[in-house]
């Protein structure tokens, strides 16, 4: 079965450098999405992605983060300058044709700020 | 923006008894669901959904039920497993997935 797939599986980060998450949605699915877990608590909607551009984002997903689709395959997630309240784990995710559709998360990738 | 919450954080069962993980939203417009299973260190995984055209879904092991008078989803596992622990989240996914903070099952041997 197709797999959304993230790298690394760990990324520790020195406070204020920038960081790049990556992802690799399912290869015929539209819709991209980012969320991110800090340990112990619910998941979060961080941005949805279609067609090439933000087509929503919540309060968390502020001016030091942006997400690209650089190639027909890597969804990224940068955060421009991290801070220790970063620390969380991040999580990719895709749907296919219809929005309205289950996502498919990948591992997700562990972000450490030191 | 939408509340999609869940009524108990922790359910303890033993291994075979059958487990129910309830689920209240507040949006009437809601008219699809789904349900994920989170095990430790993983994503979220997808089990089950159900549209508001329906009261009812059953896969394996696992049924929806979804009362829309009340707002009220609940999801059953069947026979439940050990392999079943994991905490598990009703979500509401128009547009964005808004998670519940889920209920976490454990299952006894």
């Amino acid at each position: 079965e197709p797999e959304v797939t993230q790298t690394p599986s760990h990324q520790v980060t020195q406070m204020g450098q920038e960081v790049i998450l990556r992802c690799v949605p399912i290869s015929n699915h539209l819709y991209f999405y980012w969320y991110r877990q800090i340990l112990g608590q619910k998941v979060e909607f961080l941005v949805s992605f279609y067609n090439n551009e933000i087509s929503e984002k919540s309060e968390i997903f502020d001016d030091q983060f942006s997400v690209e689709r650089p190639d027909g395959s890597n969804f990224t997630l940068k955060i421009r300058s991290t801070k220790l309240e970063d620390s969380a784990m991040y999580f990719c995710a895709s749907t296919g044709q219809d929005s309205n559709q289950p996502q498919h998360f990948g591992d997700g990738t562990r972000l450490s700020i030191l | 923006g939408e509340n999609v919450g869940l009524h108990l954080p922790t359910l303890s069962v033993q291994e075979g008894d059958n487990s129910i993980i309830n689920c209240a939203y507040s949006n009437s417009a809601s008219d699809y669901f789904i349900w994920y299973k989170q095990e430790s260190g993983k994503g979220p995984q997808f089990i089950i959904d159900i549209r508001s055209n329906m009261d009812k879904r059953q896969g394996q092991r696992v049924t929806v039920l979804l009362n829309k008078t009340v707002k009220h989803l609940s999801l059953q596992i069947a026979a439940t497993q050990p392999g079943d622990s994991a905490v598990y989240f009703c979500a509401d996914p128009r547009r964005a997935l808004t998670f519940g903070s889920g209920t976490r099952l454990q299952v006894q041997p």
